[in-house]
């Protein structure tokens, strides 16, 4: 399986402000996809960057919003603008094992608090 | 977006005891996948099923591919302190495609 970084571990943030959170893969993948975690909720998918195009996004997430780059095969940041305390949640990021396309391997997540 | 029923919401077991909990969608998935997730921890896959009436083992944990390929189950047999932890399915519609979550199961375990 893929090892998954990302940083920051945790911030707590101000309402108004951005954050950008990281997410570095030891081996090269295609797609790579970022997802929500509100507390005590299950994951809900935010959108999936593959290198070199615009990142897709669900339904009830935006660009300019959740603005996501991919400048390489293993790397890929979510940025989440202008903050309020209802996007305090875990982000996640999580990519399909090299060895299968339908496996995927999530990092260890970013657990945002904004105030 | 969608999202898989899981039952039970949650469950409080005696160490030793054998689990059992379900995952069930109104749509059809080609693939299955169990997490677990530890608090502050990022889920890891468990295990993963491909085909209708598929049964897998990990250790202590089997699971299945339901027959009608709208619901999976797990079982965990003789539970220990560790299994503690949420539990998610996850269904994948075609090859490479995104998932779709369940609610999760929280297990606790008690001595």
């Amino acid at each position: 399986s893929a090892v998954i970084s990302q940083k920051p571990s945790r911030d707590i943030c101000q309402r108004g402000t951005s954050l950008t959170i990281q997410c570095q893969v030891d081996s090269q993948v295609t797609m790579m996809f970022w997802y929500r975690q509100q507390p005590g909720q299950s994951l809900t998918l935010i959108a999936t960057a593959n290198q070199g195009s615009e990142a897709t996004y669900e339904s009830g997430f935006v660009i300019d919003k959740f603005p996501i780059s991919r400048p390489n095969l293993t790397f890929s940041t979510l940025t989440v603008s202008n903050m309020s305390p209802e996007d305090s949640s875990i982000y996640l990021c999580s990519v399909f094992s090299g060895s299968s396309v339908n496996e995927q391997f999530f990092g260890p997540g970013t657990r945002l608090t904004v105030l | 977006g969608q999202q898989l029923n899981q039952s039970p919401q949650s469950m409080f077991i005696q160490e030793g005891e054998d689990v059992s909990m379900n995952c069930t969608s109104s749509s059809i998935f080609n693939t299955w996948l169990w997490y677990k997730q530890d608090p502050g921890e990022g889920p890891v896959l468990l295990i993963a099923l491909y085909k209708a009436g598929e049964l897998t083992s990990n250790g202590r944990l089997t699971a299945q591919f339901g027959i009608t390929r709208k619901d999976s189950f797990l079982n965990i047999s003789a539970s220990i302190p560790s299994d503690v932890g949420i539990y998610f399915c996850a269904g994948q519609a075609g090859t490479a495609s995104k998932l779709t979550f369940g609610t999760g199961t929280r297990l606790q375990v008690t001595l």
